[in-house]
């Protein structure tokens, strides 16, 4: 199993452009996280998707965000306008939703700097 | 909304050196999980706790879960160089699906 994988590994913008970080999540699982990572704010979740539907987005910071799971094996989170406090690693986990709320598996990150 | 607070947020040791961090939640969890990351890594998961008063061990680590299901504690035994890294635990409240993270605990080991 090759894990969740996330691409880009980093990415240098400039502010605002247009970032669209991917992810695809291990084969099987159902339920899909994108989570920020900031030395200040911890690991934040932005949202979340079931069978490919968004749940709960509450944690998106503003209508810049916004995220997409147009099948099982493939989500997207893009930022347009980006901004420099977007600055951050950005991980995708998944989880096999009804296993009892298992353990997540969290890809390697993007890490975004906005210049 | 839900929080999870996590002490000591630093923590050095010397190698062969026991030591205990703990977290605790606002809200009653259904369950508590555990993540390691390594400096530049992605968390990894160690361990969910379901059960009241549930007690597991991984070599040499422990990991509790309180009896009121608010507060868990990870013991390590024995402290060696390839335990550095952030710990986090991770709580969620019961009916809900989204697992929030404490702030973690960042362990430094001298050798």
């Amino acid at each position: 199993d090759a894990g969740v994988i996330q691409s880009p590994r980093h990415e240098v913008t400039e502010m605002g452009q247009e970032v669209t970080l991917r992810c695809k999540p291990i084969s099987g699982h159902n339920s899909l996280f994108w989570y920020r990572q900031t030395m200040m704010r911890g690991l934040e979740l932005l949202i979340y998707f079931n069978n490919n539907v968004p749940i709960d987005d509450s944690g998106m910071p503003e209508d810049r965000f916004s995220a997409k799971m147009p099948n099982a094996s493939f989500s997207t989170l893009k930022i347009q306008p980006s901004e420099p406090r977007d600055s951050a690693v950005y991980f995708c986990a998944s989880t096999l939703r009804d296993r009892g709320r298992g353990g997540y598996t969290f890809g390697s990150g993007t890490r975004l700097t906005v210049v | 909304g839900q929080q999870v607070m996590q002490i000591p947020q630093y923590q050095h040791v010397q190698e062969g050196e026991d030591f205990t961090t703990y977290c605790n939640s606002s809200t009653t969890l259904s369950n508590i999980q555990w993540y390691k990351q390594r400096p530049g890594g992605h968390p990894v998961f160690l361990i969910q706790l379901v059960k009241s008063g549930e007690v597991k061990k991984q070599k040499r680590l422990t990991f509790q879960f309180g009896e009121a299901k608010k507060n868990s504690s990870l013991h390590i035994t024995a402290t060696q160089t390839t335990d550095v890294g952030t710990y986090f635990c991770a709580g969620i409240q019961g009916g809900s699906e989204k697992l929030v993270f404490g702030k973690g605990m960042k362990l430094t080991v001298n050798p």
